[in-house]
């Protein structure tokens, strides 16, 4: 079993609609849990990081369940610059970051 | 605002050869890391360092690797005998300090790594 899973998509939306991206992630002692933005042929940006009371940023929510090992980042009101891949990214027991494969989103007009 | 920043963007090397990519992590912190990502594959994390040795490292990073952090600002990553399967963007990061999972990661651009 992968160690951080996610939808590969690619999610092609049109501007204005709301997006739902889901990860699992398969070690229960997982300590930390973010999401990262990262456009093409570039590094990761950091979005947000997720707590188990979820959290919320402008039109980003981002949600943990620790029971199911799910996390959660919802995008409302899309638009085109948030086009990219998002990355599910979870900080395990040891000094680094466990990234997924990421979710390739596409905002068109 | 502070960045991570990298050198080169991009180096092409023949099989076999040596390389050395360079990093200047943001300057107040402490822990240091390479990640790689092969184009279309996922980040991997390839090592960690802190307090002037390594504290984790990963299947990856084998005897060909070594880092170092030779004069208090500067953080490299040296690929001692070049593969194909080593073409990659090789990114370092860093991170101040305090328990891990508490502090963000920040990344740099990246080096591009061509092996021919």
């Amino acid at each position: 079993r992968k160690e951080v899973e996610q939808d590969p998509g690619p999610f092609n939306v049109p501007e204005g609609a709301t997006v739902a991206f889901n990860c699992t992630y398969s070690n229960s002692a997982s300590q930390s849990f973010f999401w990262y933005r990262q456009d093409c042929r570039k590094e990761p940006k950091l979005l947000m990081s997720v707590y188990s009371s979820g959290n919320e940023d402008g039109r980003f929510t981002a949600q943990l369940n620790r029971a199911s090992q799910y996390i959660s980042l919802l995008i409302r009101d899309s638009k085109l610059s948030d086009s990219a891949t998002y990355l599910c990214v979870v900080y395990n027991a040891g000094n680094m970051l466990t990234f997924g494969g990421g979710t390739r989103l596409m905002v068109k007009p | 605002e502070p960045e991570v920043t990298q050198t080169p963007s991009h180096q092409v090397t023949q099989m076999g050869q040596e390389v050395i990519l360079r990093c200047v992590p943001i300057s107040n912190h402490l822990y240091f890391y390479w990640y790689r990502q092969i184009l279309g594959q996922k980040v991997e994390f390839l090592v960690s360092f802190y307090n002037n040795e390594i504290s984790e490292k990963s299947e990856i990073f084998d005897d060909q690797f070594s880092v170092e952090r030779p004069d208090g600002s500067n953080f490299t990553l040296k690929i001692r005998s070049t593969k194909l399967e080593d073409s990659a963007m090789y990114f370092c990061a860093s991170r101040g300090g305090g328990g891990y999972g508490t502090d963000t990661q920040y990344f740099g651009p990246g080096t591009r790594l061509t092996v021919l």
